[in-house]
């Protein structure tokens, strides 16, 4: 059980726009910023939005990240074939004095 | 270019222990926290522990405190992760990667290595 909450799965079309939420409480998102991780399929995972609305370096303007309150998402507009990978949010938990994330979202491209 | 290199996985029976090390290149290491984040199979990540740049501080996650232990040395750009009475669902992808600024306290994690598998079993 993570103590961020992620939809397990979520799917769209290429050249559809997709939001994947992250859900938490105030002692991680709601006092924190909320980091982004893409893991393609037998890779590492790869930061791709940091600070809740940064992109790292390299990763497109298609991704774009969100927070407010105690949840978070990712978007991905012009979603790509590619862009088909796990994808976990990521926060520091004041409370566990750690960092903490979600179960992660598998994200298809149909 | 910033890499980070894991070794020291491998087979070990419940119980005992094994040290990973993760090497790094290509920035100023003692400038760094870094962290230990584990992967078991066909699950999600889970965050292990982390250390500041010079070492003094030092996090794990309750699921490995007392069993696990995180230190670096500076003057070889390495991080270790000691750990001990393993158990199968220590069973894992080991992750080293390198944090944003010099306390583990509100990082991200970028870059992270390559991963050293981890397989507790008799």
């Amino acid at each position: 059980q993570s103590v961020l909450t992620q939809p397990p799965s979520a799917s769209g079309t290429p050249g559809q726009r997709v939001i994947m939420s992250c859900s938490g409480s105030y002692s991680n998102i709601g006092s924190n910023s909320v980091n982004w991780y893409q893991q393609l399929p037998g890779t590492a995972p790869k930061l791709v939005i940091y600070s809740n609305d940064k992109w790292s370096s390299g990763v497109p303007d298609r991704f774009s990240g969100s927070k407010s309150g105690t949840s978070a998402s990712l978007a991905i507009s012009g979603l790509q074939s590619e862009d088909e990978a796990d994808y976990y949010c990521a926060a520091w938990d004041d409370s566990l004095n750690g960092p903490v994330f979600g179960g992660g979202t598998k994200l298809t491209v149909l | 270019e910033v890499q980070l290199l894991e070794s020291g996985g491998g087979l070990v029976q419940p119980g005992g222990s094994l040290r990973l090390s993760c090497a790094a290149t290509g920035f100023n290491f003692s400038n760094f926290a870094l962290t230990w984040v584990r992967q078991a199979p066909g699950k999600g990540l889970e965050w292990v522990s982390a250390i500041s740049n010079s070492g003094g501080n030092t996090y794990s996650a309750d699921s490995v405190k007392g069993r696990f232990t995180i230190s670096r040395d500076n003057s070889k750009n390495t991080v270790y992760l000691q750990m001990s009475s393993l158990r199968a669902e220590d069973t894992a992808v080991y992750y080293c990667a390198k944090g944003s600024g010099t306390s583990p306290k509100y990082n991200w994690f970028d870059p992270w290595g390559q991963g050293t598998l981890v397989t507790v079993s008799s």
